[in-house]
């Protein structure tokens, strides 16, 4: 079965760093996990994606595990525009079903 | 400036009454999302397209129906068989090719359109 799942929520301070942890169970080797960012009545925007290790770009990292059972979306010193619900999104393109599964979401709450 | 619009922002619907909501994308993109948002969720796919003139279900295609006549556009109507119409509808675009399944590629989302029965 492919599901993919996330906390509903955590809470943080300006300037530190946030992890949001995401768990897919049955993920293929060339499946790739994707992280959007959402604002209330807004569409989701793109964040980062990758399919393993650990991918880079200005304004988060990811990590993934050998097992790539899960992954984590790492958020680094943030502000309070960074108050928003996180979500991530795993394509299984090869297993369970050939589904593309978002995760619930996890809601981040930054506070001064 | 390139994106996708989803149009109305706002629709209301009557018991037994289709309604088509409209997405429109300048992106220049291949493949075509729909996507429904329920309160405090996330989003469940409904359909999708790689390419003009063709489509697949996603989990949550009963009551929907999808065309793709134009890359531009990918209109979804919802029609009276859909009991629990009442969401917040996203639309998404992305690439395909370069190397890996267009399902793979960011997705460009617009700003929905938010459904309700009255």
């Amino acid at each position: 079965l492919a599901k993919t799942t996330q906390p509903i929520s955590m809470d943080s301070y300006e300037g530190q760093e946030v992890n949001i942890t995401c768990s897919h169970n049955n993920i293929a080797t060339n499946d790739y996990i994707t992280w959007y960012q959402q604002f209330p009545s807004q569409g989701p925007r793109f964040i980062i994606q990758g399919y393993k290790t650990k991918v880079t770009n200005e304004v988060a990292s990811l990590f993934i595990p050998a097992d790539r059972k899960s992954s984590t979306l790492s958020l680094p010193r943030v502000s309070l525009s960074d108050t928003a619900v996180y979500y991530c999104l795993v394509d299984f393109l090869k297993a369970a079903g050939n589904k593309l599964t978002f995760g619930g979401g996890t809601r981040v709450l930054v506070k001064p | 400036d390139g994106g996708i619009t989803q149009s109305p922002k706002y629709l209301f619907r009557k018991e037994g009454q289709n309604v088509t909501l409209s997405c429109e994308q300048n992106l220049n993109h291949d493949a075509m999302y729909w996507y429904r948002q329920d309160p405090g969720q996330g989003l469940r796919l409904i359909y999708y397209s790689q390419i003009v003139n063709d489509f697949q279900k996603g989990d949550i295609a009963e009551g929907y129906s999808v065309s793709r006549e134009k890359k531009e556009s990918f209109p979804l109507t919802v029609t009276s068989a859909q009991k629990n119409p009442t969401a917040f509808y996203l639309c998404a675009s992305s690439t395909s090719g370069q190397g890996r399944p267009f399902r793979n590629q960011p997705q460009h989302f617009g700003d929905g359109t938010r459904l309700s029965i009255l």
